[in-house]
């Protein structure tokens, strides 16, 4: 079974619009984490945002939030306000594992996300 | 955070030939790591780079194929050897810092675009 899973190839929002992009992860681990990075058409990776297993609170970087229900092993964001410059492709990854022992990533297969003017 | 710079960010290299990449870093990190990402694809973690010692690598990886070296904590190499064109992919050092006992960053360099004729 796939460890992460984005089920949106790809999405399209309006500027200025919210959008959500969806992340479901299995692991049997208690402590992990999610990431989410950004990928432009450059090829560079842009870390944007984490959220920890144990952390109670849904984690926020700026228009960047991470929804987060462990529940369900969804770990969504949400982009509030979108912009041109959003456009790119994202990636949900996980690690598993408390620290110490296990740094590996591993990645979703992304989603493309553009924002129409 | 941390700033990673790669050199070459892109070559053209003949089949049969080695390639290294260098990833260079702005500051002492204590996790050093080679992912890569073929075309259109996610990334998949090659190995973690052990600082004065050898790297660590993934299923599907070998080290006469990616020879790693890492002399420093702040210096890491990447050699993809007797290249063929399935070989043809963004390269990319990340870096992870352990915060609070919680691993909960992790940045990547530019990339390095290799196309293998």
């Amino acid at each position: 079974a796939q460890k992460i899973t984005q089920t949106q190839p790809g999405m399209f929002v309006q500027e200025k619009e919210a959008v959500t992009l969806d992340c479901t992860y299995d692991t049997s681990d208690q402590s992990y984490g999610l990431f989410w990075y950004k990928q432009p058409s450059s090829g560079e990776m842009i870390f944007l945002i984490y959220q920890g297993s144990y952390d109670e609170q849904n984690a926020t970087e700026g228009r960047y939030s991470l929804n987060f229900q462990k529940a369900r092993k969804s770990a969504n964001l949400v982009i509030s306000a979108s912009q041109l410059g959003d456009s790119a492709m994202y990636f949900c990854a996980m690690r598993e594992g408390s620290g110490g022992s296990n740094y590996k990533l591993t990645f979703g297969k992304g989603t493309l996300l553009t924002v129409n003017p | 955070s941390a700033v990673i710079s790669q050199k070459p960010s892109r070559d053209i290299c003949q089949r049969g030939t080695s390639l290294t990449i260098q990833c260079q870093v702005d500051s002492q990190v204590t996790m050093m790591f080679w992912y890569r990402q073929q075309p259109g694809q996610s990334l998949t973690l090659i190995a973690t780079a052990n600082q004065g010692s050898e790297a660590t690598y993934e299923s599907g990886f070998v080290i006469d194929k990616f020879p790693i070296s890492r002399p420093n904590l702040t210096f890491s190499t990447l050699t993809v050897s007797n290249m063929s064109p399935e070989d043809s992919s963004i390269y990319l050092c990340s870096v992870g810092f352990f915060a609070q006992s919680s691993y909960n960053e992790q940045f990547f360099g530019p990339g390095t675009r290799l196309t293998v004729l």
